[in-house]
């Protein structure tokens, strides 16, 4: 299988810094998706990651470990609209294998 | 542009029943794909058509079926309804066939309950 672990849920402070984090137990993949789902909303893309390293987007940033199994979203300057699930998911051939995601609450 | 719209927006079904739930890809995709998401979980891959084939399908059973059109509109149909097929099915279109190569657009979904 190709299990993919998330914390459930994070809090943080507007304008504080927040990493999410992102394991896997999986070789076969080609990329590492990051999504944002606000509630009753469509994920929308975030970024990413084919090789290890850092991919860099605004107050976005995700960074990728294959050997590892690991990887991160980085959001930075956070605010009150940054509340949402964000989810990893695992890109294939011709789908995306997705965590459970994490709910991030922003706090004032 | 229009994004990826489906519809109906919500429904709801008793057990037993037939659904039919329908996904407009974004203009020039020719790629489709539904996913099943069940509240506090991520999406979960049924199918994804491509140029109005069937290349990948997921662990549902074969009360899912799904077609692709022409205009690579797609229809997903779900069969004997159960109470756990209540979820959001979203429908997800792309240029190119391969989900590695670049993002998947996402419909708002079609949120169905089964009573």
């Amino acid at each position: 299988g190709q299990n993919i672990d998330q914390p459930t849920e994070m809090t943080a402070t507007e304008g504080a810094i927040v990493q999410i984090n992102c394991t896997y137990q999986t070789s076969g993949f080609n990329g590492l998706f990051w999504y944002q789902q606000h509630a009753g909303e469509a994920p929308t893309f975030l970024s990413y990651n084919v090789l290890d390293g850092l991919e860099e987007k605004g107050r976005f940033s995700s960074f990728l470990s294959r050997s590892k199994g690991y990887s991160y979203l980085l959001l930075k300057e956070l605010q009150m609209k940054d509340s949402a699930s964000y989810l990893c998911a695992l890109g294939s051939s011709y789908k995306l294998i997705f965590g459970s995601g994490t709910r991030l609450l922003v706090r004032p | 542009d229009a994004g990826v719209t489906q519809s109906p927006t919500h429904l709801i079904k008793t057990r037993g029943q037939q659904v039919t739930l329908r996904c407009s890809p974004i203009s020039g995709h020719k790629s489709v794909s539904w996913y099943q998401q069940v509240l506090g979980q991520g999406p979960q891959f049924i199918f994804q058509y491509y140029e109005k084939e069937e290349r990948g399908r997921g662990n549902f059973p074969d009360r899912f079926s799904a077609r692709q059109f022409p205009n690579y509109s797609s229809e997903l149909n779900v069969n004997a309804l159960l109470l756990g097929d209540s979820a959001l099915y979203l429908c997800a279109s792309s240029w190119t066939s391969g989900a590695h190569t670049g993002e998947l657009f996402f419909g708002e979904g079609s949120r169905l309950t089964v009573l």
